[in-house]
């Protein structure tokens, strides 16, 4: 069956660096999204993606933040100076249509030092 | 901005027990979705309710959409230890972005 995956699964850094977190979502979908959640909280909706362009973002997806689809299959975001608070667990997920099923990922646990 | 409000936060029940959570909004939803997720990997999806009153099984567990398109319950019945877990409502507004809005999470947990 076909999944979204990502990687690294596991990222640290130190404070103030740029880090890019990495997405296959599924071959053909069409709608991409990355969501964050903070250690025992609930999961959040940073943005969307369509057609090359960003549908949506939250008040979370500031400057820092940005994605990209390089290519047919990757999805990446990328967070350019990284803060303590960053710390989270990030899910990319997928869907072949807005109003059909997301597929998430299993996740990429980045801890900001 | 939309927000869901899910309880109970966390419950403790023996096995064979049933088990019944719900989400409530202040704004109306489009579509209702039930999450599963274990611990250190990603939602994965349980039930998806796509009509206002609907209801759906997916094997133990039901879930309906409310009326009024502001709630949804999910039931468990005869709970078993693998149900444990953390489960998340999400809700889908009329917008175009596919934007999801959880809940804040029940985490059950199952004694044998």
């Amino acid at each position: 069956e076909p999944e979204v995956t990502q990687t690294p699964s596991h990222q640290v850094t130190q404070m103030g660096q740029e880090v890019i977190l990495r997405c296959v979502p599924i071959s053909n979908h069409l709608y991409f999204y990355w969501y964050r959640q903070i250690l025992g909280q609930k999961v959040e909706f940073l943005v969307s993606f369509y057609n090359n362009e960003i549908s949506e973002k939250s008040e979370i997806f500031d400057d820092q933040f940005s994605v990209e689809r390089p290519d047919g299959s990757n999805f990446t975001l990328k967070i350019r100076s990284t803060k303590l608070e960053d710390s989270a667990m990030y899910f990319c997920a997928s869907n072949l249509d807005r109003k059909e099923t997301q597929y998430f990922g299993p996740g990429t646990r980045l801890l900001v030092l | 901005g939309q927000q869901l409000n899910q309880s109970p936060q966390s419950m403790f029940i023996q096995e064979g027990e049933d088990v019944s959570m719900n989400c409530t909004s202040s704004s109306i939803f489009n579509t209702w979705l039930w999450y599963k997720q274990d611990p250190g990997e990603g939602p994965v999806l349980l039930i998806a309710l796509y009509k206002a009153g609907e209801l759906t099984s997916n094997g133990r567990l039901t879930a309906q959409f409310g009326i009024t398109r502001k709630d949804s319950f999910l039931n468990i019945s005869a709970s078993i230890p693998s149900d444990v877990g953390i489960y998340f409502c999400a809700g889908q507004s009329s917008g175009n972005t596919g934007k999801l809005i959880f809940g804040q999470g029940t985490t059950l947990q199952v004694k044998p």
